[in-house]
């Protein structure tokens, strides 16, 4: 079955750090560009970081860069996302999704989500 | 940055009934725009991109149009499990993709 399967939320201080997993399943990981979106509770999607198919490119937003660091490990078929310096905004569901280009360039609009990890920054 | 809008924001329809979602870009996004469908606890589905073609398995109730600036989802015959909501996302300004606020559809 074609998957995308999102881990390791939790509840965390602010300050504080958390390492995201999502472990993919039924396609050729290693073909596609991959992302994290987050959807803060009730609001609406934000891209937070993208990840080329060979880790040659990397995108963050700017709500995020320098905190978060986002890796894939394609002989584990997996990616990660570690946030550093979390701050309650950033409490959200975060999805792992797949670009739906699987050539050299992404397409920038994504065609396989996970379910989605919750992280909550509180003291 | 550009910023997308969605309107309305709820929308009330009636099964069988036709619904037209808007979605608006700040600046031109050329058809560089793709349709989500989320329903409560769940991930986003990918219904359209290109502005106007369906992604696989996607039924033909769902339509998108337009360019630039303005484009329009329209859901032919309302079915019950397309009650969700919609969000619209541009892509011509990779890697700052930003998607709109949503627009709820919901029973009438």
């Amino acid at each position: 079955e074609v998957q995308l399967v999102e881990s390791g939320g939790g509840l965390v201080k602010p300050g504080g750090s958390l390492r995201l997993s999502c472990a993919a399943s039924g396609f050729t990981f290693s073909s596609y560009s991959m992302n994290w979106v987050r959807q803060a509770p009730g609001k609406g999607l934000e891209w937070v970081s993208s990840i080329s198919s060979s880790s040659s490119y990397i995108y963050y937003a700017d709500s995020v860069k320098g905190r978060f660091t986002i890796s894939r490990d394609n002989a584990k078929n997996s990616l990660y996302l570690q946030m550093n310096s979390l701050r309650a905004e950033d409490t959200a569901v975060y999805y792992c999704a797949r670009d739906s280009g699987s050539g050299s360039y992404p397409n920038w609009y994504f065609d396989l989500w996970g379910r989605g990890t919750l992280v909550t920054v509180s003291s | 940055e550009i910023v997308m809008t969605q309107s309305p924001a709820t929308l009330s329809v009636s099964p069988g009934e036709r619904a037209t979602l808007s979605c608006r870009a700040s600046q031109s996004v050329s058809s560089n725009l793709a349709w989500y469908q989320q329903k409560p606890g769940q991930a986003p589905r990918l219904l359209i991109y290109g502005a106007s073609t369906r992604a696989t398995g996607i039924p033909a109730r769902f339509s998108g149009s337009g360019s630039g600036t303005e484009f329009t989802l329209t859901i032919s015959s309302l079915q019950s499990e397309d009650f969700a909501v919609y969000y619209c996302q541009q892509y011509n300004n990779w890697p700052r993709i930003t998607f709109g606020p949503g627009t709820k559809v919901d029973i009438k």
